[in-house]
């Protein structure tokens, strides 16, 4: 596709319940990170893909978050017994090349989380 | 953590005006800092970046001004337009692309 594309648009979980959030990154891009948006604030860093290869994931905020990339594009996105601190906007975004600085970063629409 | 702070937290500024945002970092080990603009139900999609051996970028209407010293840097837009509104975060990485990103601006352009 034309741009990162993530799915679902819109979730809605009852507490306790485990999601899987998709994303789709430009074809042939190799980076690949998540990031977690709360209502009215910036992005936050959760996790750093190269290939399949999963290399930074300090920002996972509990070992409830796990991510995949098994064969270095889709990559999904899993939170198991979601908690209300949980709703927010996941975001998903996509480089070409091995991170590096003014590599440019394209974000998908994001996933917006609702816990209940 | 607070490691970068954005100001103001909201922006009126008059079609043609100048609107002015601002951020300030702590660590000094940070090499990239970007701007990004996101409209409501999308993703931030990226403006405008100025790596710290420059004091100013500009690109079209939007330019960052930086200063090292300060720990500070700016974007400014000029001749501000009703499609400008939207939210606008500052970010800033060391290395690879583990942005860090202020807290944002809403931005309203009064036509």
């Amino acid at each position: 596709g034309a741009g990162v594309s993530q799915s679902p648009r819109y979730k809605v979980a009852k507490r306790g319940q485990d999601v899987a959030l998709r994303c789709d990154p430009i074809s042939g891009h190799v980076s690949l990170f998540w990031y977690q948006q709360a209502l009215g604030q910036g992005p936050e860093f959760l996790t750093y893909f190269q290939n399949e290869a999963q290399l930074d994931k300090s920002g996972l905020p509990s070992d409830r978050f796990f991510a995949e990339r098994p064969e270095g594009s889709v990559s999904t996105l899993k939170i198991q017994r979601t908690q209300q601190e949980d709703s927010a906007v996941y975001l998903c975004a996509s480089s070409l090349k091995v991170a590096a600085t003014n590599e440019k970063l394209f974000f998908g629409s994001g996933t917006q989380l609702s816990v209940l | 953590q607070q490691q970068v702070k954005q100001s103001p937290q909201s922006l009126i500024v008059q079609k043609g005006g100048i609107s002015i945002i601002n951020c300030a970092y702590e660590n000094t080990a940070f090499d990239y800092f970007p701007w990004y603009q996101q409209f409501p139900g999308k993703g931030p999609a990226l403006l405008i970046a100025i790596r710290p051996d420059v004091s100013e970028k500009k690109e079209g209407r939007f330019t960052i001004s930086f200063n090292k010293s300060a720990k500070q840097f700016s974007l400014h837009i000029m001749d501000s337009q009703p499609g400008d509104s939207a939210t606008y975060f500052c970010a800033a990485s060391q290395g690879a692309q583990k942005l860090v990103f202020g807290q944002g601006t809403r931005l309203t352009i009064n036509p």
